[in-house]
């Protein structure tokens, strides 16, 4: 157990709609990654907040947004769906304060199909 | 920003034998470099870690080397075993210039590993 929870495993949706994706990290840490994981793909970076605030974008089409709350957790938002969306979700958490490792700590993933 | 290259994209080992997966990348400021496991349909797992200060750490059947001037770092699994089969990802980590806290890592593209009995 990573200690980072993500809701809801899977989720079946169809195209044209909207899902939000949750993430809690773990106990004390600051930073939230989303990262996507198509089908025999790898984990392509989408982006990363720190402490309630945005601080990296990778590869985040328009259509997909995130924030972070003053509790830490964090919700990823697609809209638009299409069925190139499908893929595999994952949040990672790090950076500890005081304790900046770099390792990253994934949940176990949100499983998105559009159909 | 980072880029990672990971080969090869499958390796088939015999049961025993050894596996190397290799990885370069972009940023000379990369200081840390971790090798993830990922089962099917599960979260990727640290399995090993190497940082820029160091030229070989080993824990087990698993170790890791980085050449810092060349900019790369290979994973090796010696006495291979039906339980390593997975996919292996390398990275690399990134240190941003937009303020505190921008910092995270690029993956490498993976590596499908298959032990064969």
């Amino acid at each position: 157990d990573s200690g980072v929870t993500q809701t809801p495993k899977h989720l079946i949706t169809a195209t044209g709609q909207r899902v939000t994706l949750r993430c809690s990290p773990r106990s004390g840490d600051l930073s939230v990654y989303w990262y996507q994981q198509s089908l025999d793909q790898g984990l392509q970076f989408l982006i990363q907040y720190y402490n309630g605030e945005e601080r990296a974008k990778g590869n985040i089409l328009e259509r997909f947004s995130a924030q972070q709350f003053p509790d830490l957790h964090s919700e990823l938002n697609l809209s638009s769906l299409e069925l190139g969306d499908s893929a595999l979700y994952f949040c990672a958490s790090s950076q500890r304060a005081g304790a900046v490792t770099g390792e990253l700590f994934f949940g176990e993933g949100s499983r998105l199909t559009v159909l | 920003g980072e880029n990672v290259e990971q080969h090869p994209s499958t390796l088939s080992v015999q049961e025993g034998d050894s596996a190397v997966i290799k990885c370069t990348y972009s940023d000379s400021a990369s200081n840390y470099f971790p090798w993830y496991k990922q089962e099917l349909g599960k979260r990727p797992q640290l399995i090993i870690d190497i940082r820029s200060n160091v030229g070989e750490k080993k824990d087990q059947r698993i170790a890791v080397t980085l050449n810092k001037t060349a900019k790369h770092f290979s994973l090796h699994i010696t006495e291979t075993q039906p339980e390593d089969s997975a996919v292996y990802f390398c990275a690399a980590r990134w240190v941003g210039f937009s303020g505190g806290g921008a910092d995270g890592l690029t993956f490498g593209k993976g590596t499908h590993l298959i032990i064969q009995p």
